[in-house]
C-alpha cells in the first residue's frame, strides 16, 4: 500500500510534549518527511531523514521511525506550533504520498 | 538562497485547460526533481507529479494518468504543469516543490523548497 495514515486532530498543553505519528508500509523503506501549514501559507518543511531540521526550525521539534511508524515529536509545543502537520514519502513505484494531515491544537 | 516563484491566480471554465508556471532562482534547477502538489479548499496536500529536468520524463500519480502534463524550460529554469479537462472538484491551491533525497540506513526523500501557490478556481 502507498498510503500513509495521521490522526486527524491532536491537542497539546502549552509547553507540554506532543507525538504525531504517520504509519504505512512505505516506511519500511523510506524516512518520512514532516512538513508545518499555517492557513493562507504554503507548507514548511520541518524534519527530514533520519532526524534532520533544515536551518531556522527550533530544536524542539524532532523525528523518529520504527518499523512502518514515523513520528514528530513537539517538545515545549508553543503557540506558535499551532498547524497543520502533514507527513511525506516516497512509494515502491516511486511516487511521492501525503498523510491525510493532522491538526495541532495548542491549548 | 533557491527561490521559486509561481504564475498568478486563474479562474477556468469547466472542460478548459490550465497551464501553472513555476519560475526557479538561486539553486542548480537540471538535476533536482520538481514536484506539483494540489490542495482543495479546506483539504490536504495531494501529490500530482514530478519531473528531473536533466532526464525529461515525468512520473504522475495515477490519479492524474492523461490529464496532466509536467514539462521544463531548461534555459528559464520553469516548469510547468498542466490539467486539461477541468472540472470544478480541480478547484484547489496548486504548488511546486522541490525534491531532494537524504542518504542513511534508508532514503530520505523531501520537498525542501516550495512555491508560493497558485489558486486555479475552476467555475461556469
Amino acid at each position: 500500500s502507498s498510503e500513509l495514515t495521521q490522526d486527524p486532530a491532536v491537542s497539546v498543553a502549552l509547553g507540554q510534549t506532543v507525538r504525531i505519528t504517520c504509519q504505512g508500509d512505505s516506511l519500511r523503506s523510506y524516512y518520512a518527511s514532516w512538513y508545518q501549514q499555517k492557513p493562507g501559507q504554503a507548507p514548511v518543511l520541518v524534519i527530514y531523514g533520519k532526524n534532520n531540521r533544515p536551518s531556522g526550525i527550533p530544536d524542539r521539534f524532532s523525528g523518529s521511525s520504527s518499523g512502518n511508524t514515523a513520528s514528530l515529536t513537539i517538545t515545549g509545543a508553543q503557540a506558535e506550533d499551532e498547524a497543520d502537520y502533514y507527513c511525506n514519502s516516497r512509494d515502491s513505484s516511486g511516487n511521492w504520498v501525503f498523510g491525510g494531515g493532522t491538526k495541532l491544537t495548542v491549548l | 538562497q533557491v527561490q521559486l516563484v509561481q504564475s498568478g491566480a486563474e479562474v477556468k471554465k469547466p472542460g478548459s485547460s490550465v497551464k501553472v508556471s513555476c519560475k526557479a532562482s538561486g539553486g542548480t534547477f537540471s538535476s533536482y526533481a520538481i514536484s506539483w502538489v494540489r490542495q482543495a479548499p479546506g483539504q490536504g496536500l495531494e501529490w500530482m507529479g514530478g519531473i528531473i529536468p536533466i532526464f525529461g520524463t515525468a512520473n504522475y500519480a495515477q490519479k492524474f494518468q492523461g490529464r496532466v502534463t509536467i514539462t521544463t524550460d531548461e534555459s528559464t529554469s520553469t516548469a510547468y504543469m498542466e490539467l486539461s479537462s477541468l472540472r470544478s472538484e480541480d478547484t484547489a491551491v496548486y504548488y511546486c516543490a522541490r525534491g531532494s533525497m537524504v542518504r542513511g540506513v534508508k532514503r530520505g526523500y523531501y520537498f525542501d523548497y516550495w512555491g508560493q501557490g497558485t489558486l486555479v478556481t475552476v467555475s461556469s
